[in-house]
């Protein structure tokens, strides 16, 4: 079944701890994309990538660090997680950018909260 | 820069009737519109899409069409189920700019069908 997986789906953590929320598809996309989704803002990028070793960053990269090593998979990685982190995160993938009109595979989603 | 502004909700209707979640965008160039629907504890998925003037885009009896003069997509059903329940975010991809189909979202509008 093609999908995009994520892991944890919940993870409560404190402040300062390090932590890392992985994505997987297993659709061969080349590009994938990280948001987070807050009440009355919608989704926001976070961080996007368009192939193996090309990451940059997106509206809201501030805290956060991904890396993509693999085609199928694009960690997210927050080194010293704040309160204001805690949010609803969601991994995206689509094939190559050009035709945008490819629609994006989301994942279920991660909902973190930093104390 | 580009952004999407959706309808308040909550959106709560009854059963069978008609539902119009409007949504309009600004954009510098020509984007590609879309409709994502979240169901309760999952990700997005794409309802419908439309890529330039005057498309309709169609899709288990939603439909949205790409109004260029009024730089709107109103999602519309003729008739509502149960099963429609759920957060609808509206979204463009501008071709564009330089972040490889990021996807811009509206802020999400909650639809609650009662029977």
């Amino acid at each position: 079944e093609a999908q995009v997986t994520q892991n944890p789906r919940y993870l409560i953590t404190v402040t300062g701890k390090k932590l890392t929320v992985t994505c997987s598809q297993n659709m061969n996309h080349e590009y994938m994309s990280w948001y987070r989704q807050d009440p009355g803002l919608g989704l926001r990028q976070i961080y996007y990538s368009m192939n193996v070793e090309v990451t940059d960053k997106g509206d809201v990269p501030e805290g956060y660090k991904v890396s993509r090593k693999e085609k199928r998979n694009f960690p997210l990685i927050l080194e010293s997680p704040s309160p204001n982190q805690t949010s609803l995160y969601f991994c995206a993938s689509s094939p190559v950018r050009g035709t945008l009109l490819n629609e994006q595979y989301f994942g279920p989603g991660t909902r973190l909260t930093v104390t | 820069g580009d952004s999407v502004t959706q309808m308040e909700g909550p959106v709560t209707l009854s059963e069978e009737a008609f539902l119009t979640i409007n949504c309009t965008y600004t954009a510098t160039g020509y984007p590609s519109l879309f409709w994502y629907v979240q169901y309760p504890g999952e990700g997005l998925q794409l309802l419908l899409k439309a890529t330039k003037a005057d498309d309709k885009g169609s899709n288990k009896g939603f439909e949205a069409t790409y109004r260029k003069e009024t730089t709107s997509f109103h999602l519309e059903k003729g008739s509502v189920q149960v099963s429609d329940s759920a957060v609808y975010f509206c979204a463009l991809t501008d071709p564009w700019d330089n972040q490889g189909g990021k996807l811009i979202f509206g802020q999400g509008t909650e639809l609650s069908v009662k029977p």
